[in-house]
């Protein structure tokens, strides 16, 4: 079945500086690949998605590149903000997953000031 | 418009015992699914539901079931609580199974 790996664990960079989050994934079937932000105390909220008929895809301050040869996607943030302290969450699915959303383990951004 | 309900928000049970989560949905949308997420990890898949069906089982053991109702609310049923069932339980609803899901923000609970 579908594996997600994401790195880094923990991503600390200064206020302004860029944050790029990066998963891998096993199956190539996979073609639908969104990010959570995940605040303390909340529930994951779907910050961007790509598909797999794409391979960049930009909103203001946040872009997803995906590399389906590779089978890796990344999340860039620029120029941060203390409000983007959160928990973010790759995720992949497709058809061999049943379209069930397979996660990565999380990666905690710390925004120094 | 409200999002994703869930409740209770927080629960504390004794091992042994049975809970039920309770899900409503964005209105409009007829995919509810529900994910286990224990502290430090991604969320879990446990089960879809559209339109009162079961679309996806996640691997959980038969102590968990679901349903989904004419109203789209679902829920989620645990019985014969263990210490490792203590986790976020997380309710998504989507328009339709592959894409989209917004989660709400969870129900807490403690299995002691």
């Amino acid at each position: 079945g579908e594996n997600v790996e994401q790195h880094p664990s923990t991503l600390s960079v200064q206020e302004g500086d860029s944050a790029v989050i990066k998963c891998t994934y096993s199956d190539s079937a996979s073609n639908y690949f969104p990010w959570y932000k995940q605040e303390l105390g909340k529930g994951p909220q779907l910050i961007i998605d790509i598909r797999s008929n794409v391979g960049e895809k930009k909103d203001q301050r946040i872009a997803v590149t995906l590399n389906k040869t590779a089978k890796h996607f990344s999340l860039h943030i620029t120029e941060t903000q203390p409000e983007d302290s959160a928990v973010y969450f790759c995720a992949a699915s497709g058809r061999d997953s049943n379209y069930q959303l397979i996660w990565g383990a999380g990666t905690k951004l710390i925004i120094k000031p | 418009d409200a999002g994703v309900t869930q409740s209770p928000t927080h629960l504390i049970k004794t091992r042994g015992q049975h809970v039920t989560l309770r899900c409503s949905p964005i209105s409009g949308h007829k995919s509810v699914s529900w994910y286990q997420q224990v502290l430090g990890q991604g969320p879990q898949f446990i089960f879809q539901y559209y339109e009162k069906e079961e679309r996806g089982r996640g691997n959980f053991p038969d102590r968990f079931s679901a349903r989904q109702f004419p109203n789209y609310s679902s829920e989620l049923n645990v019985n014969a609580l263990l210490l490792g069932d203590s986790a976020l339980y997380l309710c998504a609803s989507s328009l339709w199974t592959a894409y989209g899901y917004t989660f709400g923000s969870g129900t807490r609970l403690t299995v002691v």
